[in-house]
């Protein structure tokens, strides 16, 4: 079956260090992946999204991820953490099937202390 | 361009009454849908609604409904309410069925006592 597995509920860096949130894949087909960030009493905002063509995309707020097949991953990483960036991260998946159905991993919660 | 809107953002309802939840997508999308979030299981996808017609569906029992209007508004329905129903409900849309990029709402807080 189609999973998705975010290693680590909880990841607590300090502010101004790297950030790698972990995610991992099964799927029997290409892949599309997604982070999506939650902020407290807030939906989900899109970060950044693999389709096809580069593996390394760049999104917003700094976060980068890379598709690595070989690895099924797809690990979310930002070189200096801020306050801000404290929320929930959740790594989600679909395929190209026409369908926009998101399988979603458990998510990531990230701590940021001063 | 405004963003996906949901109301109302909080719910307090009673075992056994039912819910109606109402959706905006973004301007110029036409495809909506829905997803569950609760502590327990996380976020799982309910239904997927396209041109007025539902084209997918995910594994919850037939007290979940829903259905969209012609400008893509949509509404989802849970009748019977248990208290498993708590949660918080998202919308979600995209420009077209075969676009992947989902734009979320806010979500709507049911909590049913």
């Amino acid at each position: 079956a189609q999973s998705v597995t975010q290693l680590g509920s909880h990841v607590s860096v300090s502010e101004g260090a790297l950030v790698l949130l972990r995610c991992n894949y099964s799927s029997s087909v290409p892949p599309y992946l997604f982070w999506y960030v939650q902020y407290p009493n807030q939906g989900l905002q899109l970060l950044l999204k693999y389709t096809t063509g580069a593996t390394l995309v760049k999104g917003i707020n700094g976060f980068e991820a890379e598709f690595k097949k070989s690895e099924t991953s797809f690990h979310l990483t930002k070189p200096s953490a801020h306050m801000s960036d404290a929320a929930e991260y959740f790594c989600a998946v679909t395929w190209n099937t026409g369908f926009q159905k998101l399988v979603f991993g458990t998510g990531t919660r990230l701590l940021v202390s001063p | 361009k405004a963003g996906v809107t949901q109301t109302p953002r909080y719910l307090i309802k009673t075992r056994g009454q039912q819910v109606t939840l109402s959706c905006s997508p973004i301007s110029g999308h036409r495809s909506v849908s829905w997803y569950q979030q609760t502590p327990g299981q996380g976020l799982q996808f309910l239904f997927e609604y396209f041109s007025e017609t539902q084209r997918n569906k995910g594994n919850f029992p037939g007290r979940f409904s829903g259905r969209q209007f012609s400008n893509s508004r949509s509404e989802m329905n849970v009748s019977t309410l248990e208290l498993g129903d708590s949660a918080l409900y998202l919308c979600a849309s995209s420009f077209d069925k075969g676009a992947h990029e989902q734009y979320f709402g806010p979500g709507t807080r049911l909590t049913v006592t």
